[in-house]
């Protein structure tokens, strides 16, 4: 079965950077992308960007531009989110989430989701 | 970027009642609108995707419907289980954008 297993919670003071994983399993990692979804305490859902596992391509909002990587580690089936230059505005559950199916048109369809990890900011 | 508006932002509802939650984008999205359903510490779950399809082991007193920039999300005889926030999301383009959300409450 699919499973997306996330990193556990972080406490970074401002200016500093965080790091979160998500370790895939249950399926063929480079066949799908990973797309990243923020959601401040007691807030909506904000979608940060998207890498495919297949070649590395990223498409970040625009928002996030230049203070946002999306990687993926092959070997270990991991995909990774850095976030840098933290604010107290940045505390939230970040999200990693996979596409339903495989296709192109699936990719904002999002049928599996990590647990979630909370990333505290705060001096 | 594809604005959402959803409706509204909370609700009060009785189990075995009836509830519906509309979601308006800001342009033609065609049917490539998803729903979630969020309870509190956990991670949105997929109920609903190309506005009408019910995703598996999604009980069948869910349904979506469209009419071109509208989208309804009914939950026919409410369940306990079914009290929490629910989010509609655009799948059309990026930046992929989500409603604001609405929180269905027991009454």
């Amino acid at each position: 079965q699919v499973q997306l297993v996330q990193s556990g919670a972080e406490v970074k003071k401002p200016g500093a950077s965080v790091r979160v994983s998500c370790k895939a399993s249950g399926y063929t990692f480079t066949t799908f992308g990973i797309s990243w979804v923020r959601q401040a305490p007691g807030q909506g859902l904000e979608w940060m960007g998207w890498i495919s596992a297949y070649n590395g391509n990223t498409n970040y909002a625009q928002r996030f531009q230049g203070r946002v990587t999306m990687t993926t580690d092959t070997s270990t089936s991991t995909a990774y989110m850095e976030l840098r230059t933290l604010r107290s505005d940045d505390t939230a559950v970040f999200y990693c989430a996979r596409a339903l199916r495989g296709s192109s048109g699936w990719s904002g369809v999002w049928g599996y989701w990590g647990q979630g990890t909370l990333v505290t900011v705060s001096s | 970027d594809i604005q959402m508006t959803q409706s509204p932002s909370s609700l009060s509802a009785s189990v075995g009642g009836r509830v519906t939650i509309t979601c308006r984008a800001s342009q033609s999205i065609r049917s490539s609108l998803n729903w979630y359903q969020q309870k509190p510490g956990k991670a949105p779950k997929l109920l609903i995707y190309g506005a009408s399809t019910l995703q598996s082991g999604v009980p069948s007193r869910f349904s979506g419907t469209e009419s071109e920039t509208d989208f309804t999300l009914t939950i026919s005889g409410l369940q306990p289980e079914d009290f929490a926030t629910y989010y509609c999301q655009q799948g059309y383009s990026t930046p992929r954008t989500f409603g604001q959300g609405t929180k269905v409450e027991i009454k």
